[in-house]
């Protein structure tokens, strides 16, 4: 089991909500990354925050949002909700500069209805 | 840009059968290679990593997965399998500077008869 926890594990929202989902890394990682698993798919990255700052992004609309806490904690924020955000949520922290290991929390599984 | 593809969508194999889960990749430069088990409901674990020396690497659970640059694949094997293996199997592919930016190929459901 990694350090890595995420919540709510699970969320049900109304299209057109918005919804934020917490995730907290594992002592040490300054590097988070956020994750979309739909139904029947592998995991396509959304975005990663690296102290504090937004490091790369996925094919995703700017509705999806995050933010990096100085903790190294973070929050992936979608606005406008719609059917297809229907998903798995992963987060996956790990050290920067370290031998490249990601460490994924539980995830959070949003329905969107 | 990057890509993994895995064509088997579900392999069924009797306990104690050998395990083979193919994998192959597009990467433009030289990849960092994954391969991760996902339990229903859960998140992913990771069971073994290649980025250079030895071709062949062994994982946790007596998996191991060989890298073959001339075919971009990279493969996973298990000599025997038991009930628990049942599970879905990723192959991801990420940059040797960044594995947290890794694209993942639409997984594996691995069944196994008692």
């Amino acid at each position: 089991e990694t350090g890595v926890t995420q919540s709510p594990t699970h969320l049900i929202k109304t299209r057109g909500q918005q919804v934020t989902l917490r995730c907290s890394s594992q002592s040490g990682h300054n590097t988070v990354s956020w994750y979309q698993q739909a139904l029947g798919q592998g995991p396509q990255f959304i975005f990663q925050y690296y102290r504090e700052e937004e490091n790369g992004r996925g094919n995703f609309p700017p509705r999806f949002s995050g933010l990096q806490f100085p903790n190294y904690s973070s929050e992936l924020n979608v606005n406008a909700l719609e059917l297809d955000d229907s998903a798995l949520y992963l987060c996956a922290t790990y050290q920067a500069g370290t031998p490249y290991e990601q460490y994924f929390g539980p995830g959070t599984r949003l329905t969107v209805t | 840009a990057q890509s993994v593809t895995q064509p088997d969508i579900h392999i069924t194999v009797s306990e104690g059968a050998s395990l083979e889960l193919r994998c192959n990749y597009s990467y433009g430069a030289t990849p960092y290679l994954f391969w991760y088990v996902q339990s229903p409901g859960q998140g992913l674990q990771l069971l073994l990593k290649y980025f250079s020396g030895d071709t062949l690497v062994q994982g946790i659970k007596g998996f191991e997965a060989e890298f073959k640059r001339s075919q971009s694949s990279f493969n996973l094997r298990k000599p025997s399998v038991h009930w628990s293996d049942a599970a879905e199997y990723f192959c991801a592919v990420g940059a040797i500077t960044n594995a947290g930016k890794s694209t993942f190929g639409d997984g594996t459901t691995l069944t196994v008869k008692p």
